[in-house]
């Protein structure tokens, strides 16, 4: 079964403006982390924000906030006021420590394009 | 700061071949992780280790072996190449600390089975 969801292949987003990342996860564990990483052209793999399932606060980190829902399962991430070079390939990820030996468990990935 | 290292960057193959990937980490994380990304996919574990001597498979462990014989090298071998195995690999290593714990990774080796 699939564990992390990220149902948008693709986005265009005008610079400046904000963009939302769709990310849902399945996971039977009560602690979890979850993760997001920007995967640029050049191939690199950038960790971004990380959010803990046990943390009250959304993670913010600059312009990158996570809007996590527990009870929806969901840990979207904004980009806000986007640039030129937010233009890369995102990935959420999740780790289960419990159950799955630390595995980093990715989803399919969201391709942003920022137009200028 | 070198992080993780991967290398090659970028493997040419004939099917048959076989060839290894190395990685090495400077951090001493205990955690490193092989991932094979393909379009449309994200990235999926092949094999990974929690700490020197163990190894584990993942989801696509078939036709790769590992070994962890120090902390800082983790290498992939491919053992007989196929064209299945075009793919780009991610090298990636952490501590083990519960969940908050941010996997680092390698620039990535692109590699071409003909």
């Amino acid at each position: 079964a699939q564990k992390i969801t990220q149902t948008q292949p693709g986005m265009f987003v005008q610079e400046k403006e904000a963009v939302t990342l769709d990310c849902t996860y399945d996971t039977s564990d009560q602690s979890y982390g979850l993760f997001w990483y920007k995967q640029p052209s050049s191939g690199e793999m950038i960790f971004l924000i990380y959010q803990g399932s046990y943390d009250e606060q959304n993670a913010t980190e600059g312009r990158y906030s996570l809007n996590f829902q527990k009870a929806r399962k969901s840990a979207n991430l904004v980009i806000s006021a986007s640039q030129l070079g937010d233009s890369a390939m995102y990935f959420c990820a999740m780790r289960e420590p419990r159950s799955n030996d630390y595995k980093l468990s990715f989803g399919a990935g969201t391709t942003v394009t920022v137009r200028a | 700061n070198a992080g993780v290292t991967q290398t090659p960057k970028f493997q040419v193959l004939k099917t048959g071949q076989s060839m290894t990937l190395q990685c090495a980490q400077d951090m001493n994380h205990e955690y490193m992780s092989w991932y094979r990304q393909d379009p449309g996919m994200g990235l999926r574990l092949i094999h990974y280790s929690v700490g020197a001597g163990i190894t584990d498979q993942g989801e696509v462990p078939n036709g790769y072996n590992v070994s962890r014989s120090t902390t800082e090298d983790f290498p992939l071998r491919l053992l007989s190449a196929a064209p299945s195995q075009t793919s780009v690999y991610f090298c990636a290593s952490s501590y083990l600390q519960g969940a908050k714990t941010e996997a680092f990774f390698g620039q990535g080796t692109r590699l071409t089975v003909v």
